[in-house]
């Protein structure tokens, strides 16, 4: 079974400009959830994804939004990149909604905000 | 509001000797506990979990996590470590009504020394 998978793994981009990140889930998982990973503030939760229905979110401005589609594949948006925006964007899959499942993680995308 | 405490941000230990990591949480709730390791490079992959039950919780690669509710702690340990154990560690819980979202700890940086 092919684990989650992230796309892209390395990106630059320029304050002011914007940016998509992919998360394909395992299949058959539906629920998706994004973490940011800083040296300064760690892994902090942007949000949960379940059958395309935002369920949580993380205390971060509305310049990030994400969405889910019908074959639970997510992506994130972060508009007005700032440099305060870098970071390793981690994605997780989990078969159902409810807490206490396991959590796959993808391996990452590094965004270099410059 | 949750939050959790790992406290040892870096742990030097000798290969075979043992080791523990140490995690302090505080919710109002009741939660489960996790904990996560990350190699370099690499997304978070889950070592164990507590949801109920038995306070003592066994994972992959031989470690071990005790959950102890009067200290709101849930500590992890290995008998013998091996130099493929260095990587950081992450606790986290999550609120059984929250869904999939997880606080994290602020990572313990294990380094393995032949």
């Amino acid at each position: 079974k092919a684990g989650v998978t992230q796309t892209p793994r390395y990106l630059i981009k320029t304050r002011g400009q914007q940016v998509t990140l992919s998360c394909s889930p395992i299949s058959g998982h539906r629920s998706v959830s994004w973490y940011q990973q800083t040296p300064g503030q760690g892994l902090q939760f942007l949000f949960e994804y379940f059958s395309e229905t935002q369920r949580n979110k993380g205390n971060f401005p509305g310049r990030f939004s994400g969405r889910q589609f019908s074959n639970s594949r997510s992506e994130m948006n972060v508009s007005t990149l700032e440099l305060g925006d870098s970071a390793l964007y981690l994605c997780a899959s989990s078969f159902r909604g409810q807490g206490g499942n396991e959590q796959y993680f993808g391996p990452g995308t590094r965004l270099t905000v410059t | 509001a949750q939050s959790v405490t790992q406290l040892d941000s870096q742990v030097p230990v000798f290969e075979e000797a043992p080791v523990e990591l140490r995690c302090n949480y505080s919710s109002s709730v009741s939660v489960y506990l996790f904990w996560y390791v990350q190699y370099p490079n690499q997304g978070l992959q889950l070592l164990l979990k507590y949801l109920s039950g038995s306070t003592l919780v066994k994972g992959i690669n031989g470690f071990e996590a005790e959950f102890n509710k009067s200290q709101t702690s849930f500590h992890l340990r290995k008998p013998s470590v091996h130099i493929s154990d260095t990587a950081e560690y992450f606790c986290a819980v999550s609120d059984p009504a929250a869904g999939n979202k997880l606080t994290f700890g602020g990572g313990t940086r294990v380094l393995v020394k032949p």
